[in-house]
């Protein structure tokens, strides 16, 4: 029951940006867009999170648009070790964290 | 900061038979969470604890599967018996709800997982 919706899979050039879309059309008002990624053989990695102002941290930055149905996770300047499945969910206080197939990113060098 | 610990990081079993996994959580972190990862799909919540109450486990088989956090802090999920279709990844991670009343977030702190093997 994931409640957002990525590109199966996306490629970048390693130093390009990679921008990485969802849509999340079923998101409340109090509910917070969160991004992870898990590289295999991994756990999931917190990415970045926000609620309607655009975000940056060292790792990423994070637009979400207007009406807070969509959202894109933008890498910069993409390198090898990002290649990794990225997951986009929302989620509002102590509710549970759904995600989704994610989406495969592949930097190329 | 130390990082979620899980163990043992792989296990392989017949079915029908019992397994234990064990996670320890980050200090002070009062959320913890047990996911169950099938190969290609996202992970599945299984059950939350909130300190050593169980928030969430809407999603786990309970009939085969059992958790608890004792004192709050350290975590064990157990199978038994097990199925073939119980061969996944399970995650364990943490996290401390952050922010006001109405408008919290909070941001999960992973384990390496335990990979099991139902033969």
């Amino acid at each position: 029951d994931a409640k957002t919706t990525q590109p199966t899979s996306m490629d970048c050039a390693e130093g390009r940006a990679a921008n990485l879309p969802c849509n999340h059309s079923t998101i409340s008002g109090n509910e917070y867009v969160y991004w992870y990624r898990q590289i295999h053989s991994q756990g999931p990695q917190y990415i970045i999170h926000g609620l309607k102002n655009n975000e940056t941290n060292e790792m990423a930055s994070l637009i979400i648009t207007e009406d807070r149905k969509s959202s894109t996770l933008i890498l910069p300047h993409a390198t090898l070790r990002d290649t990794a499945v990225y997951y986009c969910s929302h989620q509002g206080g102590s509710e549970k964290l759904v995600f989704g197939k994610g989406m495969k990113l592949t930097v190329n060098p | 900061e130390a990082g979620v610990a899980q163990s043992p990081r792989y296990k392989i079993i017949e079915k029908r038979q019992s397994v234990a996994f064990w996670c320890n959580p980050i200090s002070g972190h009062a959320t913890l969470y047990w996911y169950q990862q099938i190969l290609g799909q996202g992970p599945k919540l299984l059950i939350q604890f909130q300190n050593n109450g169980v928030v969430d486990d809407s999603q786990l088989p309970k009939d085969r599967f059992s958790a608890e956090r004792l004192k709050g802090v350290d975590s064990t999920l157990k199978i038994q018996p097990a199925k073939l279709e119980d061969s996944a990844v399970y995650l364990c991670a943490s996290s401390r709800i952050k922010g006001t009343s109405g408008l919290s977030y909070n941001e999960q702190f992973f384990g390496p997982g335990t990979r099991l093997t139902v033969l």
